[in-house]
């Protein structure tokens, strides 16, 4: 494993509440990423972090935020849930220096919206 | 916008054939990866294609990349139970770092 952790691992919340997923790494890895796998649809990027409070939008951001205040910690934030985001959110690291430039995934946060 | 087609979606194999999953991208593009992953598991990296023929085995797995084609291939060769997973490619877009666009996935599975 590449040092990611994720949590919580699951969650139910239910419509119109606010959710706050973490990614944490020991890696020291400067681009960090959000994503969602949806049956059919594959792994879609939600936003990314190419560095402690920098970040932007990826393919599907509509009612998602993300803060990064510290290299290691990468939050993302569903504002007021709903069930269409009832999906498996992974995080990714990537970025060392004369390493590859693939991601590492971590294990899933598994989220339903009732 | 970049899309990314692996085809087939599901695959059905025994063991010991060979076989070859497709995967097809619209836009310029030098960077591909290949992603395994079972069932209620995170990906694992398998391989990292960065230029224009390049090609990477692993066991009985073997990716190549045609930048010009704008083709990805994975080669099964002579499969075995263990190979059963879901294998996606994804590209990476042009003068990003790290935005990848993932095909939908290929479902393999390897019967005795």
């Amino acid at each position: 494993d590449a040092g990611i952790t994720q949590s919580p691992r699951h969650k139910v919340t239910e419509t119109g509440t606010p959710v706050t997923l973490r990614c944490h790494q020991t890696e020291n890895h400067r681009y960090m990423y959000w994503y969602r796998q949806d049956p059919g649809h594959g792994l879609r990027l939600i936003h990314y972090s190419y560095g402690v409070k920098d970040t932007d939008k990826g393919e599907v951001s509509d009612g998602y935020s993300v803060s990064r205040s510290k290299t290691e910690d990468f939050l993302l934030t569903l504002e007021s849930a709903t069930s269409s985001q009832t999906s498996v959110y992974f995080c990714a690291i990537s970025g060392v220096a004369g390493l590859p430039p693939e991601q590492y995934f971590g294990p899933g946060t598994r989220l339903t919206v009732t | 916008e970049l899309k990314v087609e692996q085809n087939p979606l599901f695959l059905s194999m025994q063991e010991g054939k060979n076989y070859t999953i497709y995967c097809n991208y619209s836009t310029t593009s030098d960077r591909l990866y290949w992603y395994r992953q079972d069932p209620g598991k995170s990906l694992e990296s398998l391989f990292v294609l960065l230029s224009n023929g390049a090609v990477k085995q692993e066991g009985r797995l073997m990716a190549s990349l045609d930048t010009k084609a704008r083709l990805s291939t994975l080669h099964i060769t002579a499969a075995v139970h263990d190979l059963s997973a879901t294998y996606f490619c994804a590209v990476e877009i042009g003068g990003s770092q790290g935005n990848l666009i993932f095909g939908k996935g290929t479902k393999l599975s390897v019967k005795p």
